[in-house]
């Protein structure tokens, strides 16, 4: 069973801070896609990585996929109170059937 | 990127009776997707709908419990059945290719609260 562990799972910060958010996993994915989901939304597409060491940049979010397809990371800069939400990595599992595999979730709080 | 509906998008329902969850996109989509989130939980994917073909369901899950139907390449429904208050979730559809490349994406879920 693939699984991803991701985290931290909850993070407090001030504005202006920065802050990465990782997803490790000992298999290796076809694709590994971010989320972002506010209270009362469903999950909202951040980015879809898919090739090994894949860098992606979104304004202040910087999202990255390991060389050998196993782990990614979210990085944001200068963080505001408008990138409260839960962050939600999913992995499509290599073999081909579209069934993704989600983190546990990292809650972040930004604070004023 | 589709765009996709859900209906309804919060109920409060007694515990013992069902309630039937729709999906709608506007495109054909190929893959439709049902996942479960509890509170404060990430998401748990229930089943694979595939129009013309029965759903398939996950670990956990039974068609007698959540059947769900797929009766063309826009649509799905889920029902969740003789509910208790352990049923209370929040229920999201999302929908994508066959790939396991290939983005999913979600409705704006169906908020429920089993009494």
């Amino acid at each position: 069973t693939q699984l991803l562990e991701q985290s931290p799972q909850f993070l407090s910060i001030q504005e202006g801070e920065n802050l990465t958010v990782y997803c490790n996993s000992s298999s290796v994915f076809s694709s590994l896609q971010w989320y972002r989901q506010e209270p009362g939304e469903g999950p909202v597409l951040l980015v879809t990585v898919v090739t090994g060491g894949e860098v992606k940049k979104l304004k202040r979010l910087t999202f990255q996929f390991g060389d050998a397809r196993k782990d990614s990371s979210l990085h944001i800069t200068a963080a505001q109170p408008g990138d409260t939400g839960l962050y939600l990595c999913a992995g499509g599992p290599s073999g081909g059937y579209n069934k993704l595999i989600f983190g546990a979730g990292t809650r972040l709080a930004v604070h004023p | 990127s589709a765009v996709i509906s859900q209906k309804p998008s919060r109920d409060i329902c007694q515990r013992g009776t069902s309630l039937t969850i729709q999906c709608q996109v506007d495109s054909q989509v190929t893959m439709m997707f049902w996942y479960r989130q509890q509170p404060g939980q990430s998401l748990t994917l229930i089943a694979t709908a595939n129009q013309g073909s029965e759903a398939t369901y996950e670990s956990g899950f039974v068609i007698d419990k959540f059947p769900i139907s797929r009766p063309n390449l826009t649509f799905s429904t889920l029902t969740v059945s003789n509910m208790s208050p352990e049923d209370s979730s929040i229920y999201l559809c999302s929908v994508g290719g066959t790939g396991s490349w290939e983005t999913q994406y979600f409705g704006p879920g169906t908020r429920l609260l089993v009494l």
